[in-house]
C-alpha cells in the first residue's frame, strides 16, 4: 500500500467547509483512497473512499486529483462534532475476505466556534 | 442492531495476570480484527480472522492469542500481561468484497497493566 502524508493538525470555524489534504504520490493505478475518522476515545469511523472519480456521500466529499497523487476530504459545513482525527489510507482493493488497514497518525481537526 | 460490541470497557491488571477481551458483531460479517492504539499513535493490527475457523497474525501479534469462537465472536487473550500492553484495544469487522476495506469498529477496551 502506498504511503500517505497528512498535516498534523488543522483548525476550522464552525459552519465553514473543512478541507483536509492527503498526499499519496506513490499511489498505483488500482489503489483506493479511504478516509476514516476517530472522535476522541471512540473507535474509528469509515467516512468515504474512491479510486479516481470524485465521490460524495451524506458525510463528506472526496476530491482526487487527476494524477491521483493527492486528495482532499471536504466536510461542507463543519460542526463541533466533526472535531476528530482524520486518517487517509491508501489501499489496494482487497478481493479477499479480510483487509489489513494501516493507520498513520492522521490530521487532528479542531472545529471552533 | 448494536454493530460491534466489546467487553469490558475498562480493565486494570497486574503484571503477569491474564485476561480475555471479548468482541461480538451482529452484521453477519466474515472478517474480524483486533487493533491496539497507544497514546498519540495510530492503530496497529494485532490479529485478524478472515472467516470462522481461521486466524492470522497482524503487525504486532507477540504476547497475544485469539480465538474465533463462531461467526459473531472474536476474542483476544493476554496470557501474561506486561506494562507494554497498556493500550486501548479496538475490535472491528468487515463484510466481503467489495466492502472488505470498510471496517466497523467497536467502542474499545482501555487496559492498564501495572
Amino acid at each position: 500500500d502506498a504511503k500517505t502524508t497528512q498535516p498534523t493538525s488543522m483548525d476550522c470555524a464552525e459552519g465553514r467547509a473543512a478541507n483536509l489534504p492527503c498526499n499519496h504520490s506513490t499511489i498505483s493505478g488500482n489503489e483506493y483512497v479511504y478516509w476514516y475518522r476517530q472522535i476522541h476515545s471512540q473507535g474509528p469511523q469509515y467516512i468515504i473512499h474512491g479510486l479516481k472519480n470524485n465521490e460524495t456521500n451524506e458525510m463528506a466529499s472526496l476530491i482526487i486529483t487527476e494524477d491521483r497523487k493527492s486528495s482532499t476530504l471536504i466536510l461542507p459545513h463543519a460542526t463541533l462534532r466533526d472535531t476528530a482525527v482524520y486518517y487517509c489510507i491508501v489501499r489496494l482493493g482487497s478481493t479477499g475476505t479480510a483487509s489489513k488497514l494501516t493507520f498513520g497518525t492522521g490530521t487532528r481537526l479542531q472545529v471552533t466556534l | 442492531n448494536a454493530g460491534v460490541t466489546q467487553t469490558p470497557k475498562f480493565q486494570v491488571l497486574k503484571t503477569g495476570q491474564s485476561m480475555t477481551l471479548q468482541c461480538a458483531q451482529d452484521m453477519n460479517h466474515n472478517s474480524m480484527y483486533w487493533y491496539r492504539q497507544d497514546p498519540g499513535m495510530g492503530l496497529r493490527l494485532i490479529y485478524y480472522s478472515a472467516s470462522e475457523g481461521t486466524t492470522d497474525k497482524g503487525e504486532v501479534p507477540n504476547g497475544y492469542n485469539v480465538s474465533r469462537l463462531n461467526k459473531r465472536e472474536f476474542s483476544l487473550r493476554l496470557e501474561s500481561a506486561a506494562p507494554s500492553q497498556t493500550s486501548v484495544y479496538f475490535c472491528a469487522s468487515s463484510g466481503d468484497w467489495p466492502y472488505t476495506d470498510t471496517q466497523y469498529f467497536g467502542p474499545g477496551t482501555r487496559l492498564t497493566v501495572l
